[in-house]
């Protein structure tokens, strides 16, 4: 079946450090690929998305390449800030009848000022 | 605009105690629903999702179910509560092909 598998952390940065979690899958097929945030006590908010082989998607700051020949989608941020903390999913979908969502284990992100 | 609501935001209940969790859309008609738990420091876990009226997929067996009463409405439910079931719950609909929104979710916690 379909998985997402994520570094686990936490991760732990100064402000201003380079991030990047590691996020590799396995699916059939071509799937969608996203990363999700949760903040403290929060649901999941949609930080970026990529549809296809090669698309980079971005969002505040954040940027993802879909790499269909390493089967990854690591997250990458030149500069984090203190309000960057949180968790933050990896996730696919196999764009199947039910669109459903495999997600990763999540990995919390810590930024000391 | 298109909204979910979740509730309620935090629930305590005992062992052996019934369960009902609520998620209702608005602004969109037809939408795939979700349930989702994310159990104490682990990823999510795709509990249920729906298509359509009374049409009900479940990932996981356990002692959960879900039902789809009306198109925008999706509950889950127990009948007895196990402590195992405590976690942080999502629901969640499809927003377009490629677009999840989730609701805030409901802490559980059984005691």
């Amino acid at each position: 079946g379909d998985s997402v598998t994520q570094m686990e952390g936490p991760v732990t940065l100064s402000e201003e450090a380079f991030l990047t979690i590691n996020c590799t899958y396995t699916a059939t097929g071509y799937p969608s690929l996203f990363w999700y945030v949760q903040y403290p006590g929060e649901g999941l908010q949609l930080l970026l998305k990529a549809t296809k082989a090669d698309d980079k998607g971005s969002n505040k700051g954040f940027e993802a390449t879909y790499r269909k020949e390493t089967t990854s989608f690591h997250l990458e941020k030149g500069s984090v800030q203190v309000s960057d903390s949180a968790v933050y999913f990896c996730a696919l979908s196999a764009n199947n009848a039910g669109n459903m969502l495999t997600f990763g284990g999540g990995t919390r992100l810590m930024v000391k000022p | 605009s298109q909204t979910i609501h979740q509730w309620p935001a935090t629930l305590v209940q005992p062992v052996g105690s019934p369960l009902s969790l609520e998620c209702t859309v608005e602004g969109t008609s037809n939408p795939n629903l979700y349930w989702y738990r994310q159990a104490a420091g682990r990823g999510l876990q795709l509990l249920f999702y729906s298509v359509g009226i009374g049409q009900i997929s479940s990932e996981v067996p356990q002692n959960l179910s879900a039902s789809r009463p009306q198109d925008r409405q999706f509950i889950l439910s127990s009948k007895k509560l196990l402590l195992s079931d405590s976690g942080f719950y999502l629901c969640a609909w499809m927003a377009g092909f490629y677009g999840y929104t989730f609701g805030s979710g409901t802490r559980l916690t059984v005691v």
